[in-house]
């Protein structure tokens, strides 16, 4: 169980296009999502948690305008980059868990491979 | 907020020797330290976790170590072997409502046959 998957694996866009990328728990609810940003070589930067039904919370120097989250229910969660530049290409790993805070696990998903020409 | 400190940032091991990772933290209110192994372009899977409430944790070659009072922790592997290689990353969770993680900066392992 826990099994979390994300569409699509990988993306190329062009500068100025937006990418929406899908997070989603395949067999259980979950409360809470986070979505990361990876850049090579690099550890992952907590973008923004998201709570079904509420307003995600963005971390410092994110854009809430430029990457827009939402958690419509207990299985989905998007982000969308909007006007997508080169120097958005990175690596966007999502995460869930079943309830807020507390002891519980976070579960990964895949990741999507952005690359923005 | 939490903030986590990993060291060192590559490990370059002979198979069958130990390998040590040493993590910091400084919100001594964070009760949860999990570890993940990532190879690369995949995701991180969590091989071993510890909690506030407990000093050390093993599964079979793989320990973790916690010292609440100089707020760091350990992870060791035993044993290494070729498929140990990967970058391994220690995390925090902050106390707050959401259970964020807070990430070290992550080790390269390598294990040479």
């Amino acid at each position: 169980g826990a099994v979390v998957s994300q569409h699509p694996s990988w993306v190329i866009c062009k500068s100025g296009t937006s990418v929406k990328i899908e997070c989603r728990s395949l067999d259980f609810q979950a409360t809470t999502m986070f979505w990361y940003r990876q850049f090579p070589k690099q550890s992952l930067m907590l973008m923004a948690t998201s709570n079904e039904g509420s307003k995600a919370t963005y971390e410092q120097g994110v854009e809430k305008d430029k990457f827009l989250i939402n958690h419509a229910s207990l299985t989905l969660s998007t982000l969308t980059v909007t006007s997508a530049h080169p120097e958005d290409s990175s690596f966007y790993i999502c995460s869930a868990s079943r309830t807020s805070g507390g002891d519980n696990e976070q579960f990964f998903g895949p990741g999507t491979r952005l690359t923005v020409l | 907020g939490e903030n986590v400190e990993q060291h060192p940032s590559t490990l370059s091991v002979q198979e069958g020797d130990s390998a040590v990772i040493k993590c910091t933290y400084s919100d001594s209110a964070s009760n949860y330290f999990p570890w993940y192994k990532q190879e690369l372009g995949k995701r991180p899977q969590l091989i071993i976790d510890i909690r506030s409430n407990v000093g050390e944790k093993k599964d079979q070659r793989i320990a973790v170590t916690l010292n609440k009072t100089a707020k760091h922790f350990s992870l060791h592997i035993t044993e290494t072997q070729p498929e140990d290689s990967a970058v391994y990353f220690c995390a925090g969770r902050s106390t707050d409502s959401w259970g964020k993680l807070q990430f070290g900066a992550g080790t390269q392992v390598v294990v040479t046959p």
